[in-house]
């Protein structure tokens, strides 16, 4: 069983709205990834978690705010995001962080749309 | 240079063809290579991954590895309609801790 699942599959939000988005994994994996991408481009990465800790973020902008409240779960918190936040967010897991080799597998996204 | 380089396609071949998508990538002590595929508005899933040099054969798929020419490419046999997708590469280099790089992906058409 290689799943990620991701909630919600869509969200439309205003630019005054807070939001989050959830993603959780069942596979004992200790990595967990945020990624976005945009249309026509490939992810790219936004925070790595490795054994529930922080351990990368790109300079992403303080109104994306991640959490881990346990090994299974990743939420990514919302607030104040622009339109062009717009975007497929992407959560990922690996056994391991990724330098290990270990394989990375991707939920099925959520599609924000910011209004 | 871009870190990992792929041609962005469209690749278009006939169904039962084989199709040969290809990747380069910059650091040369890269150690993990990652193949994906992308339907258009889904997520990637993984399909290959290859660490040492040489072939990796899995069904109809082929990762193969050369380091010496920073070179991994992925070969589909019997190509099918289905696989009419986006392929992405992707490369753990040593130089990015927890982190994958990926190409802009190749875009395969299979014509019935």
């Amino acid at each position: 069983d290689t799943e990620v699942t991701q909630t919600p599959k869509h969200l439309v939000m205003g630019m005054t709205n807070k939001k989050s988005l959830k993603c959780e994994q069942h596979m004992g994996h200790r990595a967990m990834y945020w990624y976005k991408q945009k249309a026509k481009k490939p992810p790219e990465l936004m925070f790595v978690y490795s054994y529930e800790k922080l351990s990368i973020n790109e300079s992403v902008p303080s109104r994306f705010s991640p959490e881990c409240p346990n090994s299974s779960l990743l939420n990514l918190h919302l607030h104040a995001l622009q339109p062009e936040d717009s975007a497929l967010y992407l959560c990922a897991s690996s056994q391991d962080t990724i330098r290990a080799g270990a394989e990375a597998f991707f939920g099925q996204g959520t599609r924000l749309t910011v209004v | 240079q871009k870190e990992v380089e792929q041609n962005s396609g469209p690749l278009s071949v006939p169904e039962g063809a084989i199709a040969s998508l290809n990747c380069t990538y910059s650091d040369r002590g890269s150690q993990s290579f990652f193949w994906y595929r992308q339907y258009s508005g889904k997520s990637p899933e993984l399909i290959m991954s290859i660490y040492s040099n040489g072939d990796k054969e899995d069904g109809r798929f082929t990762a193969q590895l050369n380091k010496a020419s920073q070179y991994v490419s992925l070969l589909i046999r019997d190509s099918q309609p289905s696989d009419s997708a986006t392929y992405l590469c992707a490369v753990n280099p040593p130089s990015n801790t927890g982190k994958l790089i990926f190409g802009q992906g190749t875009t395969l058409q299979v014509k019935p």
